[in-house]
């Protein structure tokens, strides 16, 4: 099992609907969580950054945590052509050593 | 605030021939990354230095691979010889202080993509 699961997609949606991308994870020693949007041939991009269990939003975006399931998720309203890209869920346990463990990425494509 | 900054963007080399990359990190940037990303997989942390010191390499192939950060700003990491499976992209990432001491930022270059024939 690998420390971080995550649907490839590609998931592909009409133009306004809210995305739900979702990871889960085995190691519950993990209490930074982040999702990062990448482009094609860029580098990740980070759009939201959470620490342990809750909520938090910022603009269009909703990030969930819920360590209880290792399980969080991220939303996306009002979704737009340019939201299309490759959404990696990426995740860290602190006192140490923090490079990150990503997921494999989710490949969205919002259909206009 | 310039972003990080990685040279070359494309390379091809033959299988057991060796390359080099080369990352500058964005300016005050004290702890640097870089990861692997092969196609269709999430990036995967090589190395990470604080300063110019090494204080994670536990995935980095020390057979092949090699890494140095000299006087704490510009890196190169270094593959000799490559093989068919370091085909991937090369990402090299900055964050201002290590997530350990309350940074919260990886900020990403655009990557080396490297091709092994």
């Amino acid at each position: 099992q690998k420390e971080v699961e995550q649907d490839p997609g590609p998931l592909s949606v009409p133009e306004g609907a809210i995305v739900s991308l979702n990871c889960t994870y085995s190691n519950s020693a993990f209490q930074y969580f982040m999702w990062y949007r990448q482009y094609s041939r860029k580098g990740p991009e980070l759009l939201m950054y959470t620490y342990s269990s809750g909520n938090k939003e910022d603009g269009r975006f909703t990030a969930q945590v819920d360590k209880s399931s290792k399980y969080i998720s991220l939303f996306i309203r009002d979704s737009q052509p340019s939201d299309s890209a490759t959404y990696l869920c990426a995740m860290y346990s602190g006192g140490g050593a923090d490079g990150l463990t990503f997921g494999k990425g989710t490949h969205l494509i919002i259909q206009p | 605030e310039a972003g990080v900054a990685q040279s070359p963007r494309y390379k091809i080399i033959e299988k057991r021939q060796s390359v080099a990359f080369w990352c500058n990190p964005i300016s005050g940037h004290a702890t640097l990354y870089w990861y692997q990303q092969i196609l269709g997989q999430g990036p995967k942390l090589l190395i990470q230095f604080q300063n110019n010191g090494v204080v994670d390499d536990s995935q980095l192939p020390k057979d092949r691979f090699s890494a140095e950060r000299l006087k704490g700003v510009d890196s190169t990491l270094k593959i000799q010889p490559a093989k068919l499976e370091d085909s991937a992209v090369y990402l090299c990432a900055s964050s201002l202080e290590a997530l350990s001491y309350g940074g919260n930022e990886q900020f990403f270059g655009p990557g080396t993509r490297l091709t092994v024939l």
